[in-house]
């Protein structure tokens, strides 16, 4: 298993700015994911993200809106730029540290956005 | 497009009371299938793998069992403490997951 910490573990914020959350594991991994997950809802898969390439955006999620960082193998960063109260949400990370195998997620950010 | 199908929404059981849950996929080429728990607020709790028809995994009172087209979810004499979201995610062809929309377990003392 892994173990997932996230910065910060919730925060208000107003329209407009933007939040950076940072995600931090206790072991190296090659990929991690970041999810939301809207109130009552389940979650959605917003990137991948690889040491040392390009996050990988699903359908819906732009690099302007969502950009992420992955300088090593045991650190992420994404960061909700300009955000609307629609972006009030959970954001997970998770890392899968071994494949085929389950993914681990860390205790989530929640955000509200007024 | 590849789904993942949680049934019921919603349940309530009276502690002791067995049930099951149920998560139903559309599958082209299915990797595995997961089962979390999430409690409010929190992020989800890793509980099952599931790789092939007919495998079965078991921790404390739950019991996960998988088919070509379905997973379940066993809970048996259930106690308050089980009460939780539980999520189905099904990996298909890639490393990715999908989510289906959960189950909310509510077991009343």
């Amino acid at each position: 298993s892994a173990v997932i910490s996230q910065k910060p573990s919730r925060d208000i914020c107003q329209r407009g700015t933007s939040l950076t959350i940072q995600c931090q594991v206790d072991s190296q991994v090659t990929m991690m994911f970041w999810y939301r997950q809207q109130p009552g809802q389940s979650l959605t898969l917003i990137a991948t993200a690889n040491q040392g390439s390009e996050a990988t955006y699903e359908s819906g999620f732009v690099i302007d809106k969502f950009p992420i960082s992955r300088p090593n193998l045991t650190f992420s960063t994404l960061t909700v730029s300009n955000m609307s109260p629609e972006d009030s949400s959970i954001y997970l990370c998770s890392v899968d540290p071994r494949e085929p195998g389950p993914q681990y997620f860390g205790p989530g950010t929640r955000l509200l956005v007024l | 497009e590849d789904q993942v199908t949680q049934s019921p929404e919603a349940l309530r059981l009276q502690e002791g009371e067995s049930s099951s849950l149920n998560c139903s996929y559309t599958v082209s080429g299915l990797r595995g299938l997961f089962w979390y728990r999430q409690d409010p607020g929190k992020g989800p709790e890793f509980l099952f793998t599931l790789y092939s028809a007919g495998e079965e995994k078991e921790k404390e009172r739950l019991k996960a069992t998988l088919t070509k087209k379905e997973s379940f979810l066993h809970i048996t004499a259930p106690k308050p403490e089980d009460s939780a979201t539980y999520l189905c995610a099904v990996q298909f062809g890639n490393e990715k997951l999908t989510f289906g929309t959960g189950t909310r377990l509510t077991i009343i003392p």
